[in-house]
This record gives C-alpha cells, structure tokens and sequence, in this order.
C-alpha cells in the first residue's frame, strides 16, 4: 500500500525568507510524485511533479522538489517566498493506474 | 484550454435527503475522479473512471454513494440518503495517463 506523510500541519515564515514543506511516501512500486496547492475555496492546482529523470523539478512561480529515492521524500522548497504563496500545500503519490494518495497537507502562512 | 467543470458550487441540504453533483472533464480525458475532502485532510479518493468503466470504487460507501459517467464524458455523484459526515467538499478531477490531474473547483456540501 501506499501513503504520504507530510511532516509540518502548519509552517509560518516571513516574505522573502526561505521555505521548505516536507514529505515522505512509502511503497512497494515505483512511484510518480506530485505537490499539488490550493487557495482558499479552490480546486487544486498542479504545482509540480516528478515522473522520472532529473531528480530536482521545478515550477514556473519559483518552487523546486527534489526526489531522493533513498530517503523516500519530496520535499518542495523555495529561496524566497511571497505573500501571495500562502495556501495549503498537498503532496501525493501515484502509481500506474493514475489514482492520487494526498499527504494530510501543510499550511504555509507568509508574514509580512 | 477549458478546465474541470463542477456544478453547483455550494449545496446545504438536511441529513437523509439525497443531492447529485456534476463533472464535466478537460476533453479529451480518459481518466475521470471523484474526490472526498473532509476539512483539515488531504482529499480521498471516493471512485475512478477509465472512459465509462470503473477502475476503483474501494473506499465509495456503496450503500449511499453511487456514480456514474455515462458515454465516457460527463459524470454524476449522487448520495442518498446523506448522513452529517458527508460535510466535505467534493473534487472532480480529470487525466490522459499518469502525469497527473487536473481538479475543478469543487462543490462544498453542508449537511445539517
């Protein structure tokens, strides 16, 4: 079976310092992993995701995950974050039939 | 390119009365997903669709969840009768493969 842990509930940081929002999956397969973020009464959007190749992926707003195989996480980082990067933060694995396992999420609260 | 349609966007009904909810995929998508997003969790998948077959329906209450997607397009969410813990909010989602995918808006059900 599958699951994703997302380490921190909540993560509060000041504008233009840097973030990270952690996670680990577990399973028996290979895996496709993704960071998924939501804003308040929205869907969720795609962020970024890793199927296979280079190991570090990146956004076009400024996010980058890295995939570390030994370690089984996916952490998504980014140097400088703005007020407008507040949101909820999902992590999730998939395997080959598609179906999405999300982590239990993070909130990431910018200050100014 | 036109997103995941939902509708309606907020339903407030009274426990044991039934509500239906609507999808329409990114055309083109073969891959249809209803999701469960309780507050404060990451969402659940509740059924998968591959054109109108099901794929994984394990974790959809059969005795009150049904859905369907009939000629491999649109789809329908129906819950009878709803009990209070079906307070979520209900996520459309839509794939060509396992590159991830792409939610709607989400109807916010409240039981009371």
């Amino acid at each position: 079976a599958q699951s994703v842990t997302q380490l921190d509930s909540q993560v509060p940081v000041f504008e233009e310092a840097p973030v990270e929002l952690r996670c680990n999956y577990s399973s028996s397969v290979s895996v496709y992993l993704f960071w998924y973020v939501q804003y308040p009464n929205q869907g969720l959007q795609l962020l970024l995701k890793y199927l296979s190749g280079s190991t570090l992926v990146e956004s076009i707003n400024g996010f980058e995950a890295e995939f570390n195989k030994s370690q089984t996480s996916f952490h998504l980082r980014k140097p400088s974050v703005h007020i407008s990067d507040t949101a909820e933060y999902f992590c999730a694995v998939s395997s080959n039939t598609g179906k999405l396992i999300f982590g239990q999420g993070t909130t990431l609260q910018v200050k100014p | 390119e036109a997103g995941v349609a939902q509708s309606p966007r907020y339903k407030i009904i009274e426990k044991r009365q039934s509500v239906a909810f609507w999808c329409n995929p990114i055309s083109g998508h073969a891959t249809l997903y209803w999701y469960q997003q309780i507050l404060g969790q990451g969402p659940k998948l509740l059924i998968q669709f591959q054109n109108n077959g099901v794929v994984d329906d394990s974790q959809l209450p059969k005795d009150r969840f049904s859905a369907e997607r009939l000629k491999g397009v649109d789809s329908t969410l129906k819950i009878q009768p709803a009990k209070l813990e079906d307070s979520a909010v209900y996520l459309c989602a839509s794939s060509l493969g396992q590159r991830g995918a792409f939610f709607g808006q989400g109807t916010r059900l409240t039981v009371v």
